[in-house]
């Protein structure tokens, strides 16, 4: 049972333009939610979070979206650049409810921005 | 530079014969995890420790055993591989064991078991 999906496998989008990509999950009890970006060949990095008591985060380029009721996160990356090319995770987990440190991973969105 | 190593980075072996895979962070953090990655399935985490000596079980914790006997250490012990446990892993780590749960990847060990 997959908790966190992305339904995108991947996305194609302009330089220049916003890439915006979906993340649904299913466990009420997520209290904190993540993106990573990965590279061919190198571990997942931390990019933005949110906390649940938050229904937007923003750094830099990167923004992230949290709608409770629908169960859904969005990264918005506006203007996109080709180094934002790799796999985009989105991560959730239940901070308060659970000592265990887990996090939940979609299946990852492979994100190709064109010169 | 602060970072999570592993090693070793690709590995090549036959079902049945034991192997080890290392991890190490130079952050002194407390909490450190295995993760898996396979193709539709995104990561998921074999096993994880609290600090030394505290170890416990992830979602996918059959045919895979951990020690966290120092600090910085982690390693993960395949004692009898099978061809099912062929896939990327991923050690993790982060400060503390509670609070918000950015955590450090290592680069990451490709494992063939034919």
């Amino acid at each position: 049972d997959q908790q966190v999906k992305q339904n995108s496998p991947s996305l194609s989008v302009q330089e220049g333009r916003i890439s915006i990509l979906n993340c649904d999950y299913t466990n009420s009890m997520f209290d904190y939610f993540l993106w990573y970006k990965k590279y061919p060949a190198e571990g997942p990095t931390f990019l933005i979070s949110i906390s649940s008591i938050k229904d937007k985060n923003e750094d830099g380029r990167f923004t992230v979206f949290l709608n409770k009721s629908a169960k859904h996160l969005s990264l918005h990356i506006v203007p996109s650049q080709p180094g934002d090319s790799a796999v985009y995770f989105c991560a959730a987990s239940a901070v308060y409810s659970s000592n265990t440190g887990k996090l939940i991973f979609g299946q990852g969105t492979t994100l190709q921005v064109k010169p | 530079e602060a970072q999570v190593t592993q090693n070793p980075r690709y590995l090549i072996t036959v079902t049945g014969k034991k192997l080890t895979v290392t991890c190490s962070q130079n952050m002194n953090h407390e909490y450190m995890s295995w993760y898996r990655q396979d193709p539709g399935l995104g990561l998921r985490q074999i096993y994880y420790s609290m600090n030394v000596e505290v170890t416990d079980k992830g979602d996918v914790p059959e045919g895979y055993k951990v020690s966290r006997k120092e600090k910085r250490n982690f390693p993960l012990i395949l004692e009898s591989p099978s061809p099912n446990q062929t896939s990327l892993y991923f050690c993790a780590s982060r400060p503390g064991t509670g609070g918000m749960n950015e955590q450090f990847f290592g680069p990451g060990t490709r494992l063939t078991v034919l």
